[in-house]
């Protein structure tokens, strides 16, 4: 299973909004609509921020938003904020019942 | 509150094998998978496999069947994960997560060196 691909990169500056794409296969990401999100600052645990594509954890903020187009998935963040500077993974579940990770995206807040 | 605390950081020689533990508190263990995700230093995430602790099945990243041996015990609410003949390139940060509403929750990670 080769791992999803993500933009190696994306920038943006406060009070932006920026997308990360996630490009998989039939075999996962077009194949269900188990796509999360997952946020991880250094040397912490990553945090789920988006679930089933589109869903939002309670209590995240409502700028993260997630969708998909084929076997392509969208992270959304507007109105960037400072503390959003994180590596980003999307993830899909699989036809072989696992999962599959993105090679991560680090979002730099100018 | 849910909580997964993993066992300490270990250290292990090429060849050998390591086991990780990861107990579950503040929910019912039997209702939920446990997934099991390591980070090579300065790498991305990587699924490993999972565990579902009611029936034990399992499920494994092709990279990893026949290298990794998921197990649980439910009357103490813990999974293990064991990786036999370690190398250098398994040196990672070993994380189990709950599989709800994608992996809600995660453990502290264990740091696993593997060094001669």
């Amino acid at each position: 299973q080769s791992a999803l691909t993500q933009p190696a990169s994306v920038s943006g500056s406060p009070g932006q909004s920026i997308t990360i794409s996630c490009t998989g296969t039939s075999s996962d990401v077009g194949a269900y609509n188990y796509v999360s999100w997952y946020q991880q600052h250094p040397g912490k645990a990553p945090k789920v921020m988006i679930y089933d594509v589109s869903g939002r954890p309670s209590g995240l903020s409502n700028r993260f938003s997630g969708s998909k187009s084929g076997n392509t998935a969208f992270l959304t963040i507007s109105g960037l904020q400072a503390e959003d500077e994180a590596d980003y993974y999307c993830c899909s579940y699989t036809t072989s019942r696992t999962v599959v990770f993105g090679g991560g995206t680090k979002l730099t807040v100018l | 509150q849910v909580q997964l605390v993993q066992s300490g950081a270990e250290v292990r020689k090429p060849g050998a094998s390591v086991k990780v533990s990861c107990k579950a508190s503040g929910y019912t263990f039997t209702n939920h998978e446990i997934f099991w995700v390591r980070q090579a230093p300065g790498q991305g995430l990587e699924f490993m496999a999972w565990i579902h602790p009611d029936s034990g099945n399992t499920g494994y990243a092709q990279k990893f069947e026949g290298r990794v041996i998921m197990t649980r015990d439910t009357s103490i609410s813990t999974a293990y994960m064991e990786l036999i003949s370690l190398s250098s390139e398994d040196t990672a940060v070993y994380y189990c997560a709950r599989n709800a509403l994608g992996l809600h929750y995660w453990g502290q990670g264990t740091l696993v060196t593997v060094s001669s």
